[in-house]
């Protein structure tokens, strides 16, 4: 089955500083890669996905970049603010089979520090 | 718009005692997939249900765990037995039907603790 590896499990930055969150997965057949966001005591949300046809995709201050050859995935976050505080979490899945699950990695947890 | 919702949010249990733990999925949504959160770890898929199947079930724990996803009604999580172990939060999820599309929206998530 599917292995998501994420790293590193925690990391702090100063606002306005640049936040990259790196994942690893073992399926060469998954194709597509959501990034939720998760804070304290509440539901995971997605911010951003990207599918294995594209290389990179890019939402205001969030882009997430994806190379299939190295099975390897990244979120990359811009001038963080506090607010983008909060636990992240990769994930992979396999949309062209009947198992319709998400692979989760373990998450990072990210301070902004004002 | 309802989102996916999820009843009790917060369930104490003591053990040998049954758990049931519901979810309503988006209006239209035809797939439920229930999913586990230990303490500071990641999601770990359980089961993936569509009305009155079982799709795939191979992330749920052999016994005392069960779901289902009537014709009418929410999905049930059910836990028999509980035992410490089973302490954690439980979330469900929810996709419209059709490929390729692909995004999983999450509930609030149920907190069990098991005394």
């Amino acid at each position: 089955g599917e292995n998501v590896e994420q790293h590193p499990s925690t990391l702090s930055v100063q606002e306005g500083d640049s936040a990259v969150i790196k994942c690893t997965y073992s399926d060469s057949a998954s194709n597509y890669f959501p990034w939720y966001k998760q804070e304290l005591g509440k539901r995971p949300q997605l911010i951003i996905d990207i599918r294995s046809n594209v290389g990179e995709k890019k939402d205001q201050r969030i882009a997430v970049t994806l190379n299939k050859t190295a099975k390897h995935f990244s979120l990359h976050i811009t001038e963080t603010q506090p607010e983008d505080s909060a636990v992240y979490f990769c994930a992979a899945h396999n949309s062209g089979g009947s198992n319709y699950k998400l692979t989760f990695g373990k998450g990072t947890l990210l301070t902004v520090n004002p | 718009n309802a989102g996916v919702m999820q009843n009790p949010r917060h369930l104490v249990r003591r053990r040998g005692q049954e758990a049931r733990l519901r979810c309503s999925p988006v209006k239209g949504h035809s797939h439920v997939y229930w999913y586990r959160q230990l303490p500071e770890e990641g999601l770990k898929f359980m089961v993936y249900l569509q009305k009155e199947n079982i799709i795939d079930e191979s992330g749920m724990p052999k016994e005392r765990f069960s779901a289902e996803f009537p014709k009418e009604g929410p999905s049930i999580l059910r836990i028999q037995q509980v035992v410490r172990g089973d302490s954690a939060a439980y979330f469900c999820a929810s996709s419209p039907p059709g490929l390729p599309y692909n995004e999983q929206f999450f509930g609030p998530g149920t907190r069990l603790t098991v005394l």
